[in-house]
C-alpha cells in the first residue's frame, strides 16, 4: 500500500516555465513533508520541507504548497532551468518513519 | 561537517557471495535508514535502526538480508548468498532522532552488481 502517491511520473518543461509536482497522503499522523532532488548516480538531497502548521514555504525558486484538509502537497519550481533536470521525490514522515513517493523525472528543455 | 558516508561506492559480487555495505551517519545522528533503488524506480524502504536496535524492518526480505547498527562503528547492511535480483543502488540515510527533528539526509549510495 503506497502511503504517499506522487504525480506525474515524468514532466517536461520549457526553460523559464513552472514545474509542478503533486503528492497526496492518507495518514493524518504525518507531520513532516520533505522533498528530495536526485541526480543520476547520486543520493537524494533534501531540497525543502514543510510542517502542517503552515500552508506554504518558499526557498528561492522552490515553493511547497500544503493543503491539510485535502491531504495534498506540491512542489513548484519557478523559472525552471536545465540544471533542475533531475528526479524529485516527495515524502511524509511521523515518529521518525518516512514514506516516499515513487518519484517524478523532470526534464527542463532549453 | 561530513555528511552521511557509505562504502564501498561500487561493489561487484558473484552469485552466492556475501555483500557488506557500510554506512556512517552524520555526526550527532542516532537514526539510520536503508533504502533500495532499482534503475528508473523509486526508493524502497528496507529497515530503520537506532543504536543497537532495529525499529522497523518491515521492508527487508525475510531471508538473506540483515542489518545492524552497533554501539560503536558504522551501520552494516549484509546480504548473504547474493542473486542477480539484488543488483541495485542501496542508500543509507540518517536523522538526528531527537528533539522532534525529522530531517533525513542521504549518503551517496552503494551500487551493487551481482554477476
Amino acid at each position: 500500500q503506497q502511503q504517499v502517491k506522487q504525480s506525474p511520473q515524468s514532466l517536461i518543461v520549457q526553460k523559464g516555465g513552472i514545474s509542478i509536482i503533486n503528492c497526496a497522503y492518507e495518514n493524518t499522523a504525518f507531520d513532516y513533508f520533505p522533498w528530495y532532488q536526485q541526480f543520476p548516480g547520486k543520493g537524494p538531497a533534501l531540497l525543502i520541507a514543510i510542517r502542517p502548521d503552515v500552508s506554504e514555504k518558499k526557498e528561492g525558486r522552490f515553493t511547497i504548497s500544503f493543503n491539510k484538509s485535502a491531504k495534498q502537497f506540491s512542489l513548484h519550481i519557478m523559472d525552471s532551468q536545465p540544471g533542475d533536470s533531475a528526479t524529485y521525490f516527495c515524502a511524509a514522515s511521523f515518529s521518525n518513519q518516512f514514506y516516499f513517493g515513487t518519484g517524478t523525472s523532470l526534464t527542463v528543455i532549453p | 561537517n561530513a555528511g552521511v558516508m557509505q562504502n564501498p561506492r561500487h561493489l561487484v559480487r558473484r552469485r552466492g557471495q556475501e555483500a557488506r555495505l557500510r554506512c556512517s551517519p552524520m555526526k550527532g545522528h542516532s537514526h539510520v535508514y536503508w533504502y533500495r533503488q532499482l534503475p528508473e524506480e523509486g526508493l524502497k524502504f528496507m529497515v530503520y535502526l537506532q543504536k543497537e536496535n532495529i525499529i522497523d524492518e518491515s521492508g527487508m526480505p525475510k531471508e538473506r538480508f540483515s542489518a545492524e547498527f552497533p554501539k560503536e562503528g558504522p551501520s552494516i547492511l549484509r546480504i548473504q548468498q547474493v542473486v542477480r535480483g539484488d543488483s541495485a543502488a542501496y542508500f543509507c540515510a540518517s536523522s538526528p532522532g531527537q528533539g522532534g527533528v525529522d530531517e533525513q539526509y542521504f549518503g551517496p549510495g552503494t551500487r551493487l552488481t551481482v554477476t
